[in-house]
């Protein structure tokens, strides 16, 4: 079955320590793998995706197959990036979207 | 830029109740999708659409059905509201490009509460 786990409901930090949110996925095929984030009181919006390989707002995500993880990571976290985040698997075969249950980042000053 | 909008921000019914949650987007995207978010649940597919009048059952349909008349317009009805569905409902869309994962954007939300 296809699957998205986000082991932290909650990640607390100080600022300027590093953060990395995980995500664990099962999927049969070749997996397509994205991270949301959702600040407060704003709409749900991308963050970045694997295919593309970016860096942005200083976070990156590596997909490991072998370990079948896709965790978001920053070396130096700000308070701006206190938000909940959600990893997401892409379902080629159906176009859906599956979600994990979402991890909320909070970086005390 | 892509908008989507959704009718309420916030909506309080009664048990019973049938209720419409309209969603519309701006940008010609063929799929449309129905979430609702629950903490600690994360997302749940409710139903998604690729097409005008076609639907598709998501992960937890029980309770709801879906309206696709216009390309544009998706509209999440519930037949007669429970109070276990009380919630946040995310509306989203995307563009529909053969062999491309494409980005969802999402609308607001409408925080439904039954009582």
């Amino acid at each position: 079955a296809q699957r998205v786990t986000q082991p932290e409901k909650l990640l607390s930090v100080f600022k300027g320590a590093p953060v990395e949110l995980k995500c664990n996925y099962s999927y049969s095929g070749s997996p397509e793998l994205f991270w949301y984030v959702q600040y407060s009181r704003q709409r749900l919006q991308l963050l970045l995706r694997h295919i593309s390989r970016e860096s942005i707002k200083g976070f990156t995500a590596d997909l490991n197959k072998g370990e079948t993880s896709f965790h978001l990571k920053k070396p130096f976290a700000q308070e701006e990036d206190s938000a909940m985040y959600y990893c997401a698997l892409g379902s080629y075969n159906t176009d859906k979207l599956i979600f994990g249950t979402g991890t909320r980042l909070q970086v005390f000053p | 830029d892509v908008k989507v909008t959704q009718s309420s921000r916030y909506l309080v019914k009664r048990t019973g109740e049938k209720v419409f949650l309209e969603c519309v987007q701006d940008m010609d995207h063929e799929n449309m999708f129905w979430y609702r978010q629950d903490p600690g649940l994360g997302l749940r597919l409710i139903y998604f659409s690729y097409d005008v009048k076609m639907k598709e059952k998501g992960d937890i349909p029980e309770g709801y059905s879906v309206s696709r008349e216009k390309k544009e317009r998706f509209s999440l009805i519930l037949e007669s509201a429970s109070t276990n569905q009380t919630s946040m409902y995310l509306c989203a869309s995307s563009l529909e490009l053969a062999g491309i994962y494409n980005e969802q954007f999402f609308g607001p939300g409408t925080r439904l509460t039954v009582l």
